[in-house]
């Protein structure tokens, strides 16, 4: 079965620079949620989107945009980055009708801040 | 607000020992729901059991088991006969069912287990 699909899997960006993680959702799933996990750190939320409008908002930097597009992938785009940036980034999607039953993670992508 | 709190930072068993992870939540909503996932050095995030607030039944599924007690705000975990494979961090999380925070995950500080052989 098809999961969500992240890319890339590991970035090594230098301090000031910009990034784009992409993350594509399972098929026919409407929703994407961002998750930022530090070293030794628990997952935070981000940001999600629903329909490609944005859902939900939580502590995500303002040096930070994310959006959806019309084939329901998201991008999280990140500049001016710091060394505080470097983290696990997740990606969950789900339907959002079934949110609460089903929502699946994908691999992550292993952000390095130097 | 919702809160998770996983009070054990480090566990540390030796094989075929049973071993109890404890999760305490906290939330004003009367429908929620509660998760495990596993997080194995490679990183990726295991999904193991959702419960939601209406269902209390404790739940078995090979060597693990879920005791969820609403009376306590608890989603205990429990791996009995542990094996090095489950060496991991265990996160517990929450969500409600709000319109706006729809499907957020309130992820607990996890709790990291090691199963020596």
């Amino acid at each position: 079965a098809a999961g969500v699909i992240q890319s890339p899997r590991h970035l090594i960006k230098e301090k000031r620079e910009t990034a784009t993680l992409k993350c594509y959702p399972i098929p026919r799933h409407d929703t994407v949620y961002w998750y930022q996990q530090g070293p030794g750190q628990d997952p935070q939320f981000l940001i999600s989107f629903y329909e490609k409008m944005q859902s939900d908002k939580g502590s995500i930097p303002d040096r930070f945009s994310a959006q959806q597009f019309s084939d329901y992938h998201s991008e999280l785009n990140m500049s001016s980055l710091e060394l505080g940036d470097s983290a696990l980034y997740f990606c969950a999607s789900s339907l959002r009708a079934r949110v609460q039953n089903e929502q699946y993670f994908g691999p992550g992508t292993r952000l390095t801040v130097t | 607000a919702q809160k998770v709190t996983q009070a054990q930072t480090e566990i540390s068993v030796v094989e075929k020992e049973d071993v109890t992870l404890d999760c305490v939540y906290e939330t004003r909503d009367t429908t929620y729901y509660l998760f495990w996932y596993k997080q194995p050095p490679s990183g990726e995030l295991v999904f193991l059991i959702r419960r939601n607030s209406f269902d209390e039944q404790n739940e078995i599924s090979g060597r693990y088991s879920w005791n969820f007690q609403k009376s306590t705000s608890s989603f205990n975990f429990t791996i009995t006969a542990s094996q090095v494979v489950d060496s991991a961090v265990y996160f517990c999380a929450l969500s409600n069912d709000r319109g706006s925070t729809l499907g957020r995950l309130y992820f607990g500080r996890g709790t990291q287990l090691t199963v020596w052989p």
